[in-house]
């Protein structure tokens, strides 16, 4: 099976640019999880969607950044205009069931997104 | 806020060694877990403990869930290069249940 699958898997962009980073869960599974990883920071939840709704968005820095799940085998995260201290990996993660951090989440391989 | 504090931050040791890595709380947390990140690539979960004062192990890998809940330990037995990455224990947050995240333990393994 298809573990979750994210594009693009680097992104280099100009500071002011719209990025775009999209996201495939594994068939079947209800909930999509979009995390930021830095160094200083370390892994932190963005959002998370369970049967394509929006649970819980506090940790989406600014309006900046935004997420949709139009479908549920499809999830993007933008981010407009970029900054460089939007600079990260990001990773999309999904989960069988409904009950948010419960249940085991699978990771992406991740989009290391640097804005210059 | 619930934290989690991992340490050490960083661990090199050679072939054959043991470890331990622990992951602590001022809060309770109902579960904790650890996961694995190698280079470029994703976290990928190794196990998660629920009961206060549990143990499990997963081949050379020892996990421990502390009798209070509010923390975890893991150890390493006779460590081998391919356990090379980072390690991050993570556990639910109690008000919205989203993940919380350790800020990792990386290890470097030497042949």
């Amino acid at each position: 099976d298809a573990g979750v699958i994210q594009s693009p898997r680097h992104e280099v962009t100009e500071m002011g640019q719209e990025v775009t980073l999209r996201c495939k869960p594994i068939s079947g599974h209800n909930s999509l999880f979009w995390y930021r990883q830095t160094m200083m920071r370390g892994l932190e939840l963005l959002i998370y969607f369970n049967n394509n709704v929006p649970i819980d968005d506090s940790g989406m820095p600014e309006d900046r950044f935004s997420a949709k799940m139009p479908n549920a085998s499809f999830s993007t995260l933008k981010i407009q205009p970029s900054e460089p201290r939007d600079s990260a990996v990001y990773f999309c993660a999904s989960s069988l069931g409904s009950t948010g951090a419960a249940d085991t989440q699978y990771f992406g391989p991740g989009t290391r997104l640097t804005v210059l | 806020t619930q934290l989690l504090e991992q340490s050490p931050q960083f661990l090199s040791i050679q072939e054959g060694e043991n470890l331990t890595v622990y992951c602590n709380s001022s809060s309770v947390f109902s579960s904790l877990q650890w996961y694995r990140q190698e280079p470029g690539e994703g976290p990928v979960l190794l196990v998660t403990v629920v009961t206060g004062g549990e143990v499990k192990k997963l081949k050379r890998l020892t996990f421990q869930f502390g009798d209070a809940r509010k923390d975890s330990s893991l150890h390493i037995t006779a460590a081998q290069p391919g356990d090379t990455g980072l390690y991050l224990c993570a556990g639910p947050y109690w008000v919205t249940g989203k993940l919380i995240f350790g800020q990792g333990t990386t290890l470097q393994v030497k042949p």
